[in-house]
């Protein structure tokens, strides 16, 4: 077990272009949540995967950023013509079903947008 | 006014200091309360998990939730160099399905050799 891992570590894009982002979870955790962290500011829910299933979405999600979670195992985090206020740590974190200890985050992904 | 409001920071104190960290919230709905700490460039690592009213004691750090005042404390004793980073309080309404967190802004903390 290697803890949830997050791909790339740091990110640095211009202005209107997409970034993908990927998380590994931890394997046998069935529940998989992205959060986002700016500077100075405690993480905030993005959306939330239940297995495959995208079972919540925060209003911060705009129509610009969308998440997937095939076959209930890894997830990705696309961003669509990034803004500059995109710019921020992307989390991950994994739980596993009916735990009642927190979750387990990744590293994040720290995306800056010039 | 935020959800979860946290002390602001940042704190420092001396090698051995005990330490009082704090958040306040508004939502009477949140009964499960957690404490990270965050070292830089690093994602939030659970230390203390509680649920309801009551404390909760792990080593060195306690954590105490007080329902009725929609207040939670975290006590660090004899700090280490090692506990410098930031804490962040968490909540959530429920565990299971759907257990968000929302999280506090987050106290820098600086333990001085």
């Amino acid at each position: 077990d290697t803890g949830v891992s997050q791909d790339p570590r740091h990110k640095i894009t211009k202005r209107g272009q997409n970034v993908t982002f990927r998380c590994d979870p931890i394997s046998e955790h069935n529940r998989l949540y992205w959060y986002r962290q700016t500077l100075g500011q405690g993480p905030e829910f993005l959306t939330y995967f239940q297995n495959e299933a995208q079972l919540e979405k925060s209003r911060l999600l705009s129509d610009r950023f969308s998440a997937e979670r095939p076959k209930g195992s890894f997830s990705t985090l696309e961003i669509q013509r990034t803004e500059q206020g995109d710019s921020a740590m992307y989390l991950c974190a994994s739980s596993l079903d009916g735990g009642n200890y927190g979750y387990t985050f990744g590293s994040g992904t720290r995306l800056t947008v010039v | 006014q935020k959800e979860v409001e946290q002390d602001p920071g940042p704190l420092s104190v001396p090698e051995g200091a005990i330490v009082s960290l704090n958040c306040t919230y508004s939502n009477s709905a949140f009964q499960y309360f957690m404490w990270y700490r965050q070292y830089s460039r690093k994602g939030p690592e659970l230390l203390m998990y509680t649920y309801s009213s009551g404390n909760k004691e792990d080593g060195r750090f306690t954590a105490q939730v007080d329902k009725s005042s929609k207040y939670i404390s975290l006590f660090i004793r004899d700090s280490q160099p090692s506990d410098s980073a930031t804490y962040l309080c968490a909540m959530s309404e429920k565990t299971g399905a759907n257990s968000k967190l929302t999280f506090g802004k987050g106290i820098t903390l600086s333990v001085r050799p």
